[in-house]
């Protein structure tokens, strides 16, 4: 079965880098897009970037371009997000998401279960 | 800048039937924008119901469908049970690699 497992969160201050990581098995990782997606305390999702299978093809939300960087290791099955000049507004729960089956258009099918970064001084 | 709207708020009795919508601030919405419908309880990831319109995701009960009502995306609950009580999201591609989160649905059953 797919599971998709995050690591990497906890408390930075302001200014600071930090970079989740995002475990993947029960399906061959190579093959998928993936996206990160947040959830601010008490407030909706908001997607934040989508690297495509071969990591050729990036994108990300204005809120974080230019300071948040996708990568994957199609050789570990991971999945990363290294986050930099971190705000408090990027405080949140940072979840990893398969891309669904289709093209460039699939939003997320399956979910890990969160990793939490908080951003306070 | 893309808004997409949902509904803040809904209810439904058990054993009901409720549609959530999921539109864009300017314009409408079409099987283009591939939108996707996600359940989430408190404290719990998002579950993905439906993806590319009305492609119903593994595992998910046929009471749950999608599809494309007028100018909006739509997620139609029928036989609502106590435990679809929960937060619903919709997401549209709007191009160039950028997807938009609606605000989410808080559902009701009672």
């Amino acid at each position: 079965q797919v599971q998709l497992v995050e690591s990497g969160g906890g408390v930075v201050q302001p200014g600071r880098s930090l970079r989740l990581s995002c475990a993947a098995s029960g399906f061959t990782f190579s093959v998928y897009g993936m996206h990160w997606v947040r959830q601010a305390p008490g407030k909706g999702l908001e997607w934040v970037a989508v690297i495509s299978f071969d990591g050729s093809n990036i994108y990300y939300a204005d809120s974080v371009k230019g300071r948040f960087t996708i990568s994957r290791d199609n050789s570990k099955n991971t999945l990363y997000l290294q986050m930099s000049s971190l705000r408090t507004e990027d405080t949140a729960v940072y979840y990893c998401g398969k891309k669904a089956p289709g093209g460039v258009e699939a939003s997320p099918d399956y979910w890990g279960q969160g990793t939490l970064v908080t951003v306070s001084s | 800048q893309t808004v997409v709207t949902q509904e803040p708020s809904l209810s439904v009795s058990p054993g009901g039937t409720v549609t959530l919508t999921c539109g864009l601030s300017s314009g409408s919405v079409s099987s283009s924008h591939y939108p996707s419908w996600f359940q989430q309880t408190p404290g719990q990831a998002p579950r993905t119901l439906i993806y590319s319109t009305n492609t119903r995701s593994s595992g998910v009960p046929d009471r749950f469908s999608g599809s494309i009502l007028g100018n909006k995306a739509a997620l139609t609950i029928t036989g609502a049970q106590a435990d679809d009580e929960s937060d619903f999201y919709c997401v549209l591609y709007v191009g160039r690699g950028i997807w938009v989160f609606g605000g989410g649905t808080k559902l009701t059953v009672l």
